[in-house]
């Protein structure tokens, strides 16, 4: 069964870098058939997607967020990770990472980790 | 970028009840279209996707249509353990994938 597990600082100072990892187990990450991502959901809100990546290294993001987001992927630790720089409030959010099999969909999400900006 | 819009967005139902939720899409993505459910606390879940297949292991009860721009998820008779939050999520506009703002689905 696979499984994703989001990882790193719930607390993070206005003007930094928020940093996460989703660890991948129970499967590979380097599958040619699926890409994966990083989707955010503020308390009380709907879902945003950050962006995704190939096992290749390839990415895509959200035109609103992309001069602040870095995703890369590690696949010997089978790991990708999220990089959001210059923070505010307003980037307070749950952050989930899932697989998602091209054009069809998210299918499997980590449980998610609440991310708190604030000094 | 390509808008959805969800309605409605609360919807009060009963145990039993047949239920639809309709999805607009800003201009047409085919039949590029996920439907997910969420439980408070929990990661949404995949429900549908390609606008009417159902993803393995959801009941029967759940049911999505539409192509182009108008889009329906349909249960055809709540059960308790459905009421949650439902979201649309285009997957048209390449990898730049945005989700409606979802629907409340309540206890009448």
């Amino acid at each position: 069964q696979l499984q994703l597990q989001e990882s790193g600082p719930g607390l993070v100072k206005p003007s930094e870098t928020l940093s996460l990892t989703c660890t991948v187990s129970g499967g590979s990450i380097s599958s040619s058939s699926y890409y994966w991502g990083w989707i955010r959901q503020p308390p009380g809100k709907g879902l945003e997607w950050i962006g995704s990546i190939y096992y290749s290294g390839s990415t895509y993001y959200n035109p609103s967020l992309k001069s602040r987001v870095t995703i890369s992927v590690d696949t010997s630790k089978n790991q990708f990770s999220l990089k959001l720089s210059s923070v505010t409030a307003a980037d307070t959010a749950v952050y989930y990472c899932a697989r998602e099999r091209s054009g069809r969909g998210f299918d499997y999400w980590g449980q998610g980790t609440l991310v708190t900006v604030s000094s | 970028d390509i808008q959805l819009t969800q309605s409605p967005s609360f919807l009060s139902a009963s145990v039993g009840d047949r239920v639809t939720i309709t999805c607009r899409a800003s201009q047409g993505i085919s039949s590029y279209l996920a439907w997910y459910q969420q439980k408070p606390g929990k990661a949404p879940k995949l429900l549908i996707y390609a606008a009417s297949t159902l993803q393995s292991g959801v009941p029967s009860r759940f049911s999505g249509s539409g192509s182009g721009t108008e889009f329906t998820l349909t249960i055809s008779s709540l059960q308790p353990e459905d009421f949650a939050t439902y979201y649309c999520q285009q997957l048209n506009s390449y990898l730049r994938y945005t989700f409606g703002q979802g629907t409340k689905l309540e206890i009448k």
